[in-house]
């Protein structure tokens, strides 16, 4: 039983196209967050998400929206995909909000070409 | 503004011998303190959480380690390794106070294991 799953594992697509990332956790955590790791390692959070309440990284861009359609579920929509969004995507939960042990996805990898 | 600094970005040691890996934060507020290991391709697994309840923290793998608040530093240890500790690892940080911004993380130390 994975705890946190992500399909797809990778993602080649071309600069200019809309994809998404879909993430699901089986754990019965309230709280859903989407990092991006970039090709030095660096993780960065982008966005949390517990009972509709979204809180957005200011320094991500409004062509990522994330897309939540059930407690279990947090999607991550990119539209208009550039050079500079190819990394490797991580999907976490956790029970609550601050402090809580969070658990990671096996990440997707974006490339964009 | 919460941060974390992991000093070296490769730390490099003999099967066997004791590992250092250095984490150092700020935080504004008592912090939540985490390490997590990262093996090629594959997610992140946490090795251990500092919660206030004992300043010295064991994880898994044999892994530990010392808050000292004074020293704003949070590094983790291993007194024998093996060459299955080989990996990314990440020292992270949250703080104590309302709302939800996730984990900082340090920029990550690669632990290379020599045989």
């Amino acid at each position: 039983d994975t705890a946190v799953s992500q399909t797809p594992k990778y993602l080649v697509t071309q600069m200019g196209n809309d994809k998404s990332i879909k993430c699901e956790q089986n754990l019965g955590h309230d709280t859903m967050y989407w990092y991006k790791q970039d090709s030095k390692k660096f993780l960065k959070i982008m966005f949390s998400y517990n009972n509709k309440e979204l809180i957005i990284n200011e320094t991500v861009p409004n062509r990522f929206s994330p897309k939540s359609p059930d407690k279990a579920h947090l999607n991550l929509h990119i539209n208009s995909l550039e050079l500079g969004d190819s990394a490797v995507y991580f999907c976490a939960s956790s029970p609550g909000w601050r402090g809580e042990v969070q658990y990671f996805g096996p990440g997707t990898r974006l490339t964009v070409t | 503004a919460q941060s974390v600094t992991q000093l070296g970005s490769h730390v490099s040691v003999s099967e066997g011998a004791l590992v250092l890996l250095r984490c150092n934060y700020s935080s504004s507020v008592p912090p939540y303190l985490f390490w997590y290991v990262q093996y090629p391709n594959q997610g992140l697994q946490l090795l251990l959480k500092y919660t206030s309840a004992a300043t010295l923290v064991k994880g898994i793998n044999g892994f530990e380690a010392e808050f000292k608040k004074s020293e704003t530093s949070f590094h983790l240890t291993k007194p024998s390794a093996h060459m299955s500790d080989a990996a990314e690892y990440f020292c992270a940080v949250s703080d104590s106070g309302g709302g939800a911004d996730g984990l900082t993380f340090g920029k990550g130390t690669h632990l290379i294991i020599q045989p």
